[in-house]
């Protein structure tokens, strides 16, 4: 079991590029979801599914888009970086019925 | 949006003392309560997670309790190491049905610095 993977690690953009971070968990859970994490702020969610088709919104989900076509993937896609979106996102699963949410070891995105 | 709060927000200790740092959550619709450990550069840790009124958790050194009436857990830390420095994060997880079910809430953390 690789657990739950993110790719890349890091990632310099400028303002206005478009890019997907990917993430994918081998442990078929149905439960996924992506944060930001900012100093003094936290884990904040930005989005989560619970299923393959399913996703909803989180407390920041502006600027963001996801999709989950798979049980295995679920990528976040960031439509026109702004500088604002600098931050360590981390992608998490869990499955139902569990308590246990396991987290990737995260990408550190800078936007200049 | 649920308000879920940590106290203090940093803390520096010496090696040796025993400390502890509060979270604090809505008291209504409680599901679960989790407890992290979170080193620089890591991904966050599970340390507990807590779902009745009265839980008591302890790992090694390290305890949680848990009052979901008032809406506070406390985690403890006996002896204080320098391998203790981290952020701890608690976050909240409510009673919540449809789509909503597995969100957790974060709180910002409590920054621990062991000082040798």
């Amino acid at each position: 079991n690789a657990g739950v993977t993110q790719t890349p690690k890091f990632q310099v953009l400028k303002t206005g590029q478009s890019m997907t971070l990917q993430c994918a968990q081998d442990m078929n859970h149905e439960y996924m979801s992506w944060y930001r994490q900012d100093p003094g702020m936290g884990l904040r969610l930005i989005h989560y599914s619970v299923g393959a088709g399913i996703t909803d919104q989180g407390e920041v989900p502006n600027g963001y888009n996801v999709s989950r076509s798979t049980t295995e993937d679920f990528p976040l896609r960031l439509l026109s970086a702004a500088p604002s979106q600098t931050s360590v996102y981390f992608c998490a699963s869990r499955g139902q019925g569990s308590y246990e949410q396991y987290f990737g070891p995260g990408t550190r995105l800078t936007v200049t | 949006i649920l308000n879920v709060e940590q106290s203090p927000q940093s803390l520096h200790v010496q090696e040796g003392d025993s400390t502890n740092f509060t979270c604090s959550f809505p008291s209504s619709n409680f599901y679960a309560l989790h407890w992290y450990r979170w080193e620089t550069a890591k991904s966050p840790e599970a340390l507990f997670v807590m779902t009745l009124n009265g839980d008591e958790k302890k790992k090694g050194r390290i305890s949680a309790t848990l009052n979901t009436k008032e809406g506070y857990s406390y985690l403890y830390i006996k002896g204080s190491q320098p391998e203790d420095s981290a952020t701890y994060l608690c976050a909240f997880r409510a009673n919540a049905g449809g789509t909503s079910y597995g969100k957790l809430t974060f709180g910002q953390g409590t920054i621990l610095t062991v000082h040798p």
